[in-house]
C-alpha cells in the first residue's frame, strides 16, 4: 500500500525565515502529488499540485515544491514566511493504482513567530 | 456559490447510538470522499465513491457506512460498532478520482 511520510511534525520559525517541509512517498509508479494547507478555523485548501512536466511547481501565496522522482520526494518551500503562514500543512499522493483516492501524510504544524 | 456543505458543524452522541453526518456538493463532481482527522495522524480515508450507487472502503471503514443515491450527496453513518468515533470528519469531492479534491468545513463529532 502507498504511504506518505512527513518527518517534521512541528516547526517553529521566525518571520522572514525560509521554510522547507519534507514529504516522501512509497509508490514507485506514476503519481500525482499535492500539498494542502489548513489555516486555523478554515477549510483544507490546495496549495499546489504536480501531475507531470516541470518538477518545480509554484502554488499560491509564494509556495513552491520540487518533485524529485529518484528520491520519492515532494518537498514544500517558501523563501520567507509570514505570520499568516501559521497553519497545518499536509502532503498527499494519488498513485496510479486502482484506488482513486488521496493518501495523506500526518501533517506538519507550522508556527511562525512575529 | 459552488462548494461542499457539511452538517452539523458539531455533533454529540451518546455511546451506543448511530449518527449520520451530511455532505452535499453542488460542484457537479463525480467522486466524493470521507476522511477522519485526528491530531498527529493526518487524514485517513474512510469511504469513497467514484460514481452514483457505487462506493469502496478506505483504510478505516470498520464501524462506518455510507450511501450514494444521488450525485450531490454522500452521507456517512457512524455506527455503534465504531470503537473510537470522537474525531473531526471531513468530506471532499473531485471531478474524477485522479484530480485535486475540494473539502468541506468538517463536522466535529464527540461521543459522551
Amino acid at each position: 500500500a502507498q504511504s506518505v511520510s512527513q518527518h517534521n511534525h512541528h516547526v517553529i520559525l521566525s518571520e522572514a525565515a525560509s521554510l522547507e517541509l519534507g514529504c516522501n512517498y512509497s509508490y514507485g509508479g506514476t503519481v500525482n502529488l499535492f500539498w494542502y494547507v489548513q489555516y486555523p478555523g478554515q477549510h483544507l485548501q490546495l496549495l499546489l499540485k504536480y501531475f507531470s512536466g516541470d518538477p518545480l511547481v509554484k502554488g499560491i501565496k509564494g509556495f513552491e515544491a520540487e518533485f524529485i522522482k529518484s528520491k520519492f520526494s515532494f518537498n514544500l518551500r517558501k523563501p520567507s514566511v509570514q505570520w499568516s503562514d501559521t497553519a497545518e500543512y499536509f502532503c498527499a499522493v494519488n498513485a496510479g493504482t486502482g484506488r482513486r483516492a488521496l493518501t495523506f501524510g500526518s501533517g506538519t504544524r507550522l508556527q511562525v513567530q512575529p | 456559490d459552488g462548494g461542499i456543505t457539511q452538517s452539523p458543524k458539531y455533533l454529540f452522541r451518546k455511546e451506543g447510538q448511530n449518527v449520520t453526518l451530511s455532505c452535499e456538493q453542488n460542484l457537479n463532481h463525480d467522486a466524493m470522499y470521507w476522511y477522519r482527522q485526528d491530531p498527529g495522524q493526518g487524514l485517513r480515508l474512510i469511504y469513497y465513491s467514484q460514481i452514483v450507487n457505487d462506493f469502496q472502503k478506505g483504510d478505516i471503514a470498520e464501524g462506518y457506512s455510507v450511501s450514494r443515491e444521488k450525485k450531490e450527496s454522500f452521507p456517512l453513518t457512524v455506527t455503534s460498532a465504531q470503537k473510537n468515533p470522537t474525531a473531526f470528519y471531513l468530506c471532499a469531492s473531485s471531478i474524477q478520482g485522479w484530480n485535486e479534491q475540494f473539502f468541506g468545513p468538517g463536522t466535529r463529532l464527540t461521543v459522551l
